[in-house]
């Protein structure tokens, strides 16, 4: 067990819609990241938070936006769904610079 | 030309094989090494982390890097069918960004 949570495991919606996937990083850690993986890709980095503030931002669509709350747990908006936006979302958390990532076991989003 | 690339695989090994991994890059900021090892439809868990250049070793697995080539690899000895998963070469820069390699695909048959 890695320490990082995330919550819904599954979803499933319908294209245009909106949905917020949520992360608790460990306890004392201040960074969290967010990454997709679509079918047999590699993780795609989206965005990162530092004890509440964007810290670095990868390749995240417009209509997806992200923020970290005083209590370290983050949410992750994806909004206009496509069928493409399908795919497995992590979250990870990290204690310094230096340390490795932590990976929450991930939401698997399906938009029909 | 991406910053990380992988040996893409997939690779088949029978049981009890050595398996060669392996990663090139090309940003001199990284300093730090990791691999992760992925089973199916689960997240990223930490395998091996170092930090210099040599080798590392932690029971049945070695990593290896080579800052003048750019070089790192993963050795896995006496392969186990529970070693069957996607291995994920990250290097790591001072500001904590990790960059992923895409994954070779492992299969141990036993």
């Amino acid at each position: 067990d890695s320490g990082v949570t995330q919550t819904p495991k599954h979803l499933i919606t319908a294209t245009g819609q909106r949905v917020t996937l949520r992360c608790s990083p460990r306890s004392g850690d201040l960074s969290v990241y967010w990454y997709q993986q679509s079918l047999d890709q590699g993780l795609q980095f989206l965005i990162q938070y530092y004890n509440g503030e964007e810290r670095a931002k990868g390749n995240i669509l417009e209509r997806f936006s992200a923020q970290q709350f005083p209590d370290l747990h983050s949410e992750l908006n994806l909004s206009s769904l496509e069928l493409g936006d399908s795919a497995l979302y992590f979250c990870a958390s990290q204690s310094a610079g230096d340390s490795p990532l932590h990976f929450g076991n991930g939401t698997r989003l399906t938009v029909t | 030309q991406k910053e990380v690339e992988q040996d893409p695989g997939p690779l088949s090994v029978p049981e009890g094989a050595i398996v060669s991994l392996n990663c090139t890059y090309s940003n001199s900021a990284f300093q730090y090494f990791m691999w992760y090892r992925q089973y199916s439809r689960k997240g990223p868990e930490l395998l091996m982390y170092t930090y210099s250049s040599g080798n590392k070793e932690d029971g049945r697995f070695t990593a290896q890097v080579d800052k003048s080539s750019k070089y790192i690899s993963l050795f896995i000895r006496d392969s186990q069918p529970s070693d069957s998963a996607t291995y994920l070469c990250a290097p790591n820069t001072n500001a904590g960004k990790s960059t992923f390699g895409d994954g070779t695909t492992l299969t141990v048959k036993p």
